[in-house]
C-alpha cells in the first residue's frame, strides 16, 4: 500500500541550529516525493520536489532534501533554521499519475517544528 | 494571480444541517482538487476534477459529501445532514494540466456541534 510516514510528531531546535525532518514512503513504483509547509491558518506551499535525476533537490527558503532509494527516504534539511521556519511540514508521494500530471498525494501525518529563539 | 480563494474559512454549524463551500482556483489552471484534513493529521484526497469532469472520488466521500465544478471554474463542496465526524479542514487546491505542483487554498475550517 502506499503510505507516507512521518515518524517525529514534533521538533524543537534552537535558532541557527541545523534542522533534519525524516520521511519515509512506501510506493510501487519510482514515486514523485514532495516537501510542503503549512503555517498557522496558512494553506500549504510547496517547498521542494524530487522526480528524478539528481538526489539531492534544493527547494525555497534554504531547504533541501535528499532522496535515497535504498532507504524509501526523503529527508528534509536545512543548514540554519530561523524563527520564521517555525510551523507544520508535510512529507507527500504522488499516488495518482496520468498522462497529464499528478493529481493525488499521500500526505505523511506532518512534523510540528518549535524554534527557541 | 491572486492564489487559491476558499469561502467560507470558517463554518460552524449544527449536526443535521447542510453546508456548502466554495473553492475559486487559481485562473487557468483546470485541475482543481479537494483534500480533508484532520486534527493531528495530514491532507487526505477526497476528490478531484479536470475542467469540469470529475475524474476520481475517494471512499472518504461519502454519499453525503458531493462536489461541483460545473463550468470548469469554480467548484462546491456540500455536505449534506452534517456529522461531529465531519467536522475538519476542507482545503482545495489547483493545478496546470500536465504540472506536478498543486497551490493550495487557505482552506475552510468546518466545526460541527
Amino acid at each position: 500500500a502506499q503510505s507516507v510516514t512521518q515518524p517525529d510528531i514534533h521538533i524543537t531546535v534552537s535558532e541557527g541550529a541545523s534542522l533534519e525532518l525524516r520521511c519515509n514512503y512506501s510506493y510501487g513504483a519510482t514515486p514523485y516525493l514532495f516537501w510542503y509547509v503549512q503555517s498557522p491558518g496558512q494553506g500549504l506551499q510547496l517547498l521542494l520536489k524530487y522526480f528524478s535525476g539528481d538526489t539531492l533537490v534544493q527547494g525555497i527558503k534554504g531547504f533541501e532534501a535528499e532522496f535515497k532509494r535504498s532507504q524509501s527516504s526523503f529527508n528534509l534539511r536545512k543548514p540554519s533554521v530561523h524563527w520564521s521556519d517555525a510551523a507544520e511540514y508535510f512529507c507527500a508521494v504522488g499516488a495518482g499519475r496520468d498522462t497529464s500530471g499528478t493529481y493525488k498525494y499521500i500526505f505523511g501525518t506532518g512534523t510540528r517544528l518549535k524554534v527557541l529563539a | 494571480d491572486t492564489g487559491v480563494s476558499q469561502n467560507p474559512r470558517h463554518k460552524i454549524t449544527k449536526r443535521g444541517q447542510n453546508v456548502t463551500f466554495r473553492c475559486d482556483p487559481i485562473s487557468e489552471h483546470n485541475r482543481l482538487y479537494w483534500y480533508r484534513q484532520t486534527l493531528g493529521q495530514g491532507p487526505e484526497f477526497l476528490t478531484y476534477f479536470q475542467n469540469e469532469a470529475q475524474l476520481e472520488k475517494s471512499r472518504l466521500l461519502s454519499d453525503r459529501f458531493s462536489a461541483e465544478r460545473p463550468k470548469g471554474s469554480f467548484s462546491t463542496l456540500e455536505i449534506q445532514r452534517t456529522e461531529q465526524g465531519d467536522s475538519a479542514m476542507y482545503l482545495c487546491a489547483s493545478s496546470k494540466t500536465g504540472s506536478t505542483e498543486a497551490f493550495f487554498g487557505q482552506g475552510t475550517r468546518l466545526t460541527v456541534v
